[in-house]
């Protein structure tokens, strides 16, 4: 079963801490992205990557970067944590083929304190 | 700004009935529809994918998508109880990169 894997589901950090969420993809997946999910605000794209080593900004990159060295995983750093980015994290991947949608990790729920 | 409109509820049905989930999309250029089903607490996760005027069926669920509109809906027959979730609209707005967008969602409460 194919399958994305985010490294933690939960996750509390103190404000102005450096935090990494990592993703990885077993489907060899061109694509890659972060989104986060926010009651009343839906799900709103981070960033995206479509091959190693490329990243775009999605509409909400403020406070965020993202490294990809490797096909099948894409880390989301946090510079310096805010309370602002409490939320649920989704990673998704998808391939270059217009029939298949994304496929999600389970999520992150990261709390800053 | 590339929109996806959806009515955010909540929609409730009784068991059995049929439960019509619609969605808007502002690029007429748009090429690819997809909708998600979201559990409390949970990951989205893919139900149906559409592609060309018409209706495209799978089960319970129905998709339909009229491009001159710029409609796509989603029909769940005999609805369950355990249809009751977000359902989420998708549109790809960039084909080379496969970016989606997606709308914020209708929850969909089936009564038993």
């Amino acid at each position: 079963d194919v399958k994305v894997t985010q490294s933690s589901r939960y996750l509390v950090k103190r404000t102005g801490e450096k935090v990494f969420l990592e993703c990885v993809q077993d489907m060899d997946h061109e694509n890659m992205f972060w989104y986060r999910q926010d009651p009343g605000l839906g799900l709103r794209l981070i960033y995206f990557s479509y091959d190693v080593k490329m990243k775009e900004k999605g509409d909400i990159p403020e406070g965020y970067s993202v490294s990809r060295e490797k096909k099948e995983r894409f880390s989301l750093i946090l510079e310096s944590a805010s309370t602002n980015q409490t939320s649920m994290y989704l990673c998704a991947s998808s391939n270059i083929n217009r029939d298949y949608g994304y496929t999600f990790g389970s999520g992150t729920r990261l709390t800053v304190v | 700004q590339k929109e996806v409109e959806q009515n955010s509820g909540p929609l409730s049905v009784p068991e059995g009935a049929i439960a019509s989930l619609n969605c808007t999309y502002s690029d007429r250029g748009s090429q690819s529809f997809f909708w998600y089903r979201q559990y409390s607490g949970k990951s989205p996760e893919l139900i149906m994918s559409i592609y060309s005027n018409g209706d495209k069926e799978d089960g319970r669920f129905t998709a339909q998508l009229n491009k001159a509109s710029q409609y796509v809906s989603l029909l769940i027959r005999d609805s369950q109880p355990s249809d009751s979730a977000t359902y989420l609209c998708a549109v790809i707005v960039s084909s080379n990169t496969g970016k989606l967008i997606f709308g914020q969602g209708t929850t969909l409460q089936v009564k038993p």
